[in-house]
């Protein structure tokens, strides 16, 4: 079935400091791949997302790119904020048969960042 | 829009005793699913359903019952609660069970089972 494994945590980085977490996937056909976002006391929020192979998503500084040859798509972002501490999943997300729809997660990054 | 609602935002229950979580969304979306959350483990599906009165277990179903009589609202029951369902559990929504259409999560509601 698909799965989604992400690097381990927690994260802690210095304001201003280079971001990357790990995410790579095991899955059948052609999944659409997303980075959720969860702030402390709230429910999940979409970061990103990336539909098809060496699409680019990106927002609010972050991107990941859909490598399908390395079946990866990394999180990234250039310079971290405080603000930036959150829980980040990956995810992914395939379409027909028994998955229909369905969302398989990873297990969470938390990341913290200090001032 | 008030987008994906969930009620209540925390519950405790004793073992046995049954209860309802309610969720609803205002976006029209055929597609309504059910999370729970658990440390290190990530959000695993419950039940999903993709139009009115049609629902599908997921990869975690035991212990919980859902329907769909409505577009907008998609409960879940818990039969006899358990401590293994002391969670934090989502519902989420999306036009379609399409690939390529994210899902929007509701706040979530975090159960304790004495």
């Amino acid at each position: 079935g698909d799965s989604v494994t992400q690097m381990e945590g927690p994260v802690t980085l210095s304001e201003e400091a280079f971001l990357t977490i790990n995410c790579t996937y095991t899955a059948t056909g052609y999944p659409s791949l997303f980075w959720y976002v969860q702030y402390p006391g709230e429910g999940l929020q979409l970061l990103l997302k990336a539909t098809k192979a060496d699409d680019k998503g990106s927002n609010k500084g972050f991107e990941a790119t859909y490598r399908k040859e390395t079946t990866s798509f990394h999180l990234e972002k250039g310079s971290v904020q405080v603000s930036d501490s959150a829980v980040y999943f990956c995810a992914l997300r395939s379409a027909g048969g028994t998955s229909y729809g369905k969302l398989t997660f990873g297990q969470g990054t938390i990341l913290t960042v200090h001032p | 829009n008030a987008g994906v609602t969930q009620t209540p935002k925390f519950q405790v229950l004793k073992t046995g005793q049954s209860m309802t979580l309610q969720c609803a969304q205002d976006m029209n979306h055929e597609y309504m699913s059910w999370y729970r959350q658990d440390p290190g483990m990530g959000l695993r599906l419950i039940h999903y359903s993709v139009g009115a009165g049609i629902t599908d277990q997921g990869e975690v179903p035991n212990g919980y019952n859902v329907s769909r009589s409505t577009t907008e609202d998609f409960p879940l029951r818990l039969l006899s609660a358990a401590p293994s369902q002391t969670s934090v559990y989502f519902c989420a929504s999306s036009p379609t069970g399409d690939r390529v259409r994210e899902q929007f999560f509701g706040p979530g509601t975090r159960l304790t089972v004495l």
